[in-house]
């Protein structure tokens, strides 16, 4: 059962654009979020987390919204470079116990030049 | 400072032999995750050790096993490989304490079965 979703396999946008990804959850148990960038043949680099008592974080030209009561979050990516091309997956965690990452299958993006 | 690493880089092995993989910890880690990513999925938790003991396990079964060293470095063992093993394997380290909650992961090990 796939607790975390993400259900745009990729998203095309021109540069300078905003990029919108977005990604869905069940568990309400999930208290913690995080967006990883993946580029191939390297692992996931980490981007962007939220706590579940907030519902906005900001990191340069990375924010991401969390809407708790929807289970939905969503990373915005402004102004978009080309060098943002890459996979983005979606991860969350219950922050108690071994607080192992449960991961959407990721959305690819591609910034045109 | 130096990030996770892992080792070998690829990997082709045969159906029901057994493979270990291996994993060093960004400095300052103490706890180390390994993650499973076969082909158009995400990482799957197969499961994560502190300080040398077994912290947490995915549905995964029995023949994944693990160790963790005192130097926090770690290894996945797999035995009787089945085709469905071909897949990315991901070692993730991150700090204890401090309201550190992000994970960060090596470039991983891409295992196929054949």
């Amino acid at each position: 059962d796939q607790q975390v979703k993400q259900n745009s396999p990729s998203l095309s946008v021109q540069e300078g654009r905003i990029s919108i990804l977005n990604c869905d959850y069940t568990n309400s148990m999930f208290d913690y979020f995080l967006w990883y960038k993946k580029y191939p043949a390297e692992g996931p680099t980490f981007l962007i987390s939220i706590s579940s008592i907030k519902d906005k974080n900001e990191d340069g030209r990375f924010t991401v919204f969390l809407n708790k009561s929807a289970k939905h979050l969503s990373l915005h990516i402004v102004p978009s470079q080309p060098g943002d091309s890459a996979v983005y997956f979606c991860a969350a965690s219950v922050r108690t116990g071994a607080n192992n990452l449960f991961f959407g299958t990721g959305t690819r993006l591609t910034v045109i030049p | 400072e130096t990030g996770v690493t892992q080792s070998p880089t690829h990997l082709i092995k045969t159906r029901g032999q057994q493979v270990t993989l291996r994993c060093s910890s960004q400095s300052g880690h103490n706890t180390v995750s390994w993650y499973q990513q076969a082909l158009g999925q995400g990482p799957q938790f197969i499961f994560q050790y502190y300080r040398e003991e077994e912290n947490g396990r995915g549905n995964f079964p029995p023949r994944f096993s693990g160790l963790q060293f005192p130097n926090y470095s770690s290894e996945l063992n797999v035995n009787a490989l089945e085709l469905d093993d071909s897949a990315l394997y991901l070692c993730a380290s991150s700090p204890t304490g401090g309201g550190s909650y992000e994970q960060y992961f090596g470039p991983g090990t891409r295992l196929t079965v054949t």
